[in-house]
């Protein structure tokens, strides 16, 4: 395992709603990214963290946002929730040469 | 942009069969290149990287050369197990600049039967 805990396991929303996903990090990484990984693709990067700070971005819309609290754990907030969110949302910490992801959370979106 | 491409599975083999999994990558400069695991309800697991041009990473009987002249990074295993049932993802990060951002492949599934 890789110390890295996500929250919910999974998670089933409507169309337009709101939804919150949570990431812990890894004890002493201060860096998080975030990652979308739809059905038989590979994961696709949504943004990073750094610091409590975003530090880069994948194509993703506005309603695509995120948080980095001082305890380095993060969540991932999306807006107006469309059919196409439905995915794997995998979350990574990292120290300075590797990342470690979390299990991910499955949101379903109907 | 950046891309990785990889082929496309399902590969199905029986145990003690030789694997590869090829994988080659466009990116300007000089990327790292790892590839990662995926067992089945399960996150993404680091399998092996490699950080320059010649580079082997290996780990648990995989292996893979980053070759800058063909742009490839191919996974090889001289004799698979049941327990290596997987998907697996290649996946480049830019430079360090670039942060942590990973550029991956579409997934390769394998199959091992005993």
């Amino acid at each position: 395992e890789t110390g890295v805990t996500q929250s919910p396991t999974h998670l089933i929303k409507t169309r337009g709603q709101q939804v919150t996903l949570r990431c812990s990090s890894q004890s002493g990484h201060n860096t998080v990214s975030w990652y979308q990984q739809a059905l038989g693709q590979g994961p696709q990067f949504i943004f990073q963290y750094y610091r409590e700070e975003e530090n880069g971005r994948g194509n993703f819309p506005p309603r695509f946002s995120g948080l980095q609290f001082p305890n380095y754990s993060s969540e991932l907030n999306v807006n107006a929730l469309e059919l196409d969110d439905s995915a794997l949302y995998l979350c990574a910490s990292s120290d300075r040469v590797e990342q470690y992801f979390g299990p991910g959370t499955r949101l379903t979106v109907t | 942009g950046d891309s990785v491409t990889q082929m496309e599975g399902p590969v199905t083999l029986s145990e003690e069969a030789f694997l590869t999994i090829n994988c080659t990558y466009t990116a300007t400069g000089y990327p790292s290149l790892f590839w990662y695991v995926q067992y089945p309800g399960e996150g993404l697991q680091l399998l092996l990287k490699a950080t320059k041009a010649d580079d082997k990473g290996s780990n648990k009987g995989f292996e893979a050369t980053y070759r800058k002249e063909t742009t490839s990074f191919h996974l090889e295993k001289g004799s698979v197990q049941v327990s290596d049932s997987a998907v697996y993802f290649c996946a480049l990060r830019p430079n360090k600049a670039a942060g942590n951002k990973l550029t991956f492949g579409g997934g390769t599934r394998v199959l091992v039967k005993p």
